[in-house]
């Protein structure tokens, strides 16, 4: 079974600042994506990033960066630069790659940006 | 412009009723889902189909039923056996494949009164 564990379930941050969003995953299965979105107020899901289990680097996406340790089962979204627009809720999710290849869902951590 | 489009965006519906919810793309993806999410809380697999005329059962499809009988196309009916359908919904399309990005729809308030 797929699970995924996002321990936090608020953070703040000040404007301007870098932020790390936990997320730790649990599989028995070689090939799987690891993705993140951003979730405002208003509902809508909005990619970020996305990670896949044989890459050698960590993905980056603008202020975007993921910090893949897959020893660990860990991949944490890293927020450089906050802006208050950046509050939100955030989801960690895997999708494996065979079978299911449905997406998997962290409860999310709610993200507030200080001016 | 190409995406994702669900409707109605707001819906209430009395006790006992079924209620459909659209979800279109025009993207040509092979595959869609259908989520819930209820306040405070991650999203679950309602059902999904990776394939026009066939769909599968997700973490829970109880008092849920769903068709694909276009590509394009992945209606959701909420039926009067689903005891809380409280919630929002959303759906998602992507290509077959690893790598791809899995997009979402605006989602759908379903309340029931």
């Amino acid at each position: 079974a797929q699970k995924i564990t996002q321990t936090q379930p608020g953070m703040f941050v000040q404007e301007k600042e870098a932020v790390t969003l936990d997320c730790t995953y649990d599989t028995s299965d070689p090939s799987y994506g690891l993705f993140w979105y951003k979730q405002p107020s208003s509902g809508e899901m909005i990619f970020l990033i996305y990670q896949g289990s044989y890459d050698q680097q960590n993905a980056t996406e603008g202020r975007y960066s993921l910090n893949f340790q897959k020893a660990r089962k860990s991949a944490n979204l890293v927020i450089s630069a906050s802006q208050l627009g950046d509050s939100a809720m955030y989801f960690c999710a895997m999708r494996h790659d065979t079978g299911r290849r449905a997406l998997t869902f962290g409860s999310g951590t709610r993200l507030q940006v200080q001016p | 412009d190409g995406g994702i489009t669900q409707s109605p965006k707001y819906l209430f519906r009395k006790e006992g009723q079924n209620v459909t919810l659209s979800c279109e793309q025009n993207l040509n993806h092979d595959a869609m889902y259908w989520y819930r999410q209820d306040p405070g809380q991650g999203l679950r697999l309602i059902y999904y189909s990776q394939i026009v005329n066939d769909f599968q059962k997700g973490d829970i499809a109880e008092g849920y039923s769903v068709s694909r009988e276009k590509k394009e196309s992945f209606p959701l009916t909420v039926t009067s056996a689903q005891k809380n359908p409280t919630a929002f919904y959303l759906c998602a399309s992507t290509l077959q494949g690893p790598g791809n990005t899995i997009y979402f729809g605006e989602g759908s308030w379903l309340t029931v009164v």
